[in-house]
């Protein structure tokens, strides 16, 4: 079966950087998109961007433009979301997720990230 | 760049059935199919809905999803309102021209 495994919780100080990994298994990893999303605690879900495992392209929100790059290794199927300039604002829980033709029925556990002083 | 607006919440008491609708703000809401998600406190999201109205294997057949182009927005309706029913909801679509992913806000659903 698919499964979405990513890293555990993590704590950074206001302007520091987060790494989150997601790793895939079960289906052929350059074959699908793999999405990040976030969620503030109380908050809805935010789309953060994507990446094309196979061909390492990648589109960005506005939102988060130069301040996030997602890359993968491809050799043990691993996405990474990389989030610089950490603020409070940034406090979440994010997710991986896979795409499969218009839906995402695939995602991670999720990741808390919580940016504090 | 468009968005889709959710209600806050909604309620209803169990047996009865609830709307949720997801108004996209620009461009026709039948451009770009929508799906629908729900999502339990301390869990990932699941597909109730996908292409505007198709249900998941599994999912029941309480959950329906429709789109209506006169009001630009999409509609979850959940019938014979459930206890386990109770999470949020979100809607969610891609823009034309890139395939970037757009979510609405969510509603909470509470049973009464």
């Amino acid at each position: 079966q698919v499964q979405l495994v990513q890293s555990g919780a993590e704590v950074r100080k206001p302007g520091a950087s987060v790494k989150v990994s997601c790793q895939a298994s079960g289906y052929i990893f350059n074959n699908f998109d793999i999405h990040w999303v976030r969620q503030a605690t109380g908050q809805g879900l935010e789309w953060m961007g994507r990446m094309n495992p196979g061909s390492g392209t990648t589109a960005y929100a506005q939102k988060f433009q130069g301040r996030v790059t997602m890359t993968r290794d491809t050799s043990i199927s691993t996405v990474y979301m990389e989030l610089s300039g950490l603020g409070s604002e940034d406090s979440a829980v994010y997710y991986c997720a896979r795409r499969v033709a218009v839906r995402i029925p695939d995602w991670g556990q999720g990741t808390l990230v919580t940016v504090s002083s | 760049n468009f968005m889709l607006a959710q209600p806050h919440s909604v309620s209803g008491s169990p047996g009865k059935t609830v709307t949720i609708t997801c108004t996209r703000s620009s461009g026709n809401i039948a451009n770009n199919y929508v799906q629908w998600y729900q999502q339990r406190p301390g869990s990932a999201p699941i597909t109730v809905i996908y292409e505007d109205n198709k249900r998941p294997s599994g999912v029941s057949d309480r959950f329906s999803g429709s789109i209506d182009s006169s009001s630009n927005s999409a509609s979850l309706t959940i019938s014979g309102l459930r206890s386990e029913d109770e999470a949020d909801y979100h809607c969610q679509s891609y823009h034309n021209y890139n395939q970037d992913c757009v979510f609405g806000g969510g509603t909470r659903v509470s049973v009464l």
